[in-house]
């Protein structure tokens, strides 16, 4: 079955720092690679989104680095704040139409102040 | 555009009685996704549809999990009869699919409904 295979399960940094968050997927037949932010008792919205055809997308504090030949994808946020505490997702889509994403795990971010 | 809908909330129900959960999907979005949250299992796919027709429900677990979408605005997610082990956060997305990758396929997530089986 295909997998993405996110770490760490949970990730402790402190304000201003550096949190890094990894994804692994096996199939190669994926052609988007979002991430997702969810806030305690919400529901999980997308933060970005990369295709494969770049190696590297930013968004303000957010990057996502994408290594196609290693199958990896990253997600940085820089300065991390308080307000980024919060549970992130990593997904992939294949890319054949009517297919639905796949998501990781999850990694449950704190940052303290 | 009010986003994705789910009702009730919250819910909590006694093992064995019936539960069903509601979605209103964001309209124009041809695609609806109905996933489970656990501690565990972390987010699960349980079942998907593209122009109300189930397109994979493999995510299911088993024969007392049905879901169906009537119509584009509506769809539920029934289990019957209900287990303590289906007590989780169970959350409803749409989109607009398309081939390949990009913006059309930005699931958006309905506020989940938390459910408690006793």
């Amino acid at each position: 079955q295909q997998q993405v295979k996110q770490s760490p399960q949970s990730l402790i940094v402190q304000k201003g720092g550096i949190s890094i968050i990894n994804c692994a997927y096996e199939n190669t037949a994926f052609d988007y690679f979002p991430w997702y932010q969810q806030f305690p008792g919400k529901g999980p919205a997308l933060l970005i989104a990369i295709r494969p055809d770049v190696s590297e997308k930013k968004e303000g504090r957010f990057t996502i680095s994408f290594n196609k030949s290693a199958k990896q994808f990253s997600l940085h946020i820089m300065d991390s704040q308080p307000g980024d505490s919060a549970t992130y997702f990593c997904a992939a889509k294949p890319n054949q139409a009517g297919t639905a994403l796949i998501f990781g795990k999850g990694t449950t971010l704190s940052v303290s102040s | 555009d009010a986003g994705v809908i789910q009702s009730p909330r919250h819910e909590v129900t006694e093992m064995g009685q019936e539960v069903t959960l509601r979605c209103k999907p964001i309209s124009g979005h041809n695609s609806l996704f109905w996933y489970r949250q656990t501690m565990m299992r972390g987010l699960e796919l349980l079942i998907y549809f593209n122009n109300n027709v189930p397109i994979d429900d493999s995510g299911m677990p088993e024969d007392r999990f049905s879901a169906k979408m009537p119509n584009a605005s509506f769809s539920t997610l029934k289990i019957q009869p209900s287990e303590p082990r289906d007590s989780a956060v169970y959350f409803c997305a749409s989109s607009l699919a398309g081939s390949g990758g990009g913006r059309y396929n930005e699931q958006f997530f309905g506020p989940g409904t938390r459910l408690t089986v006793l």
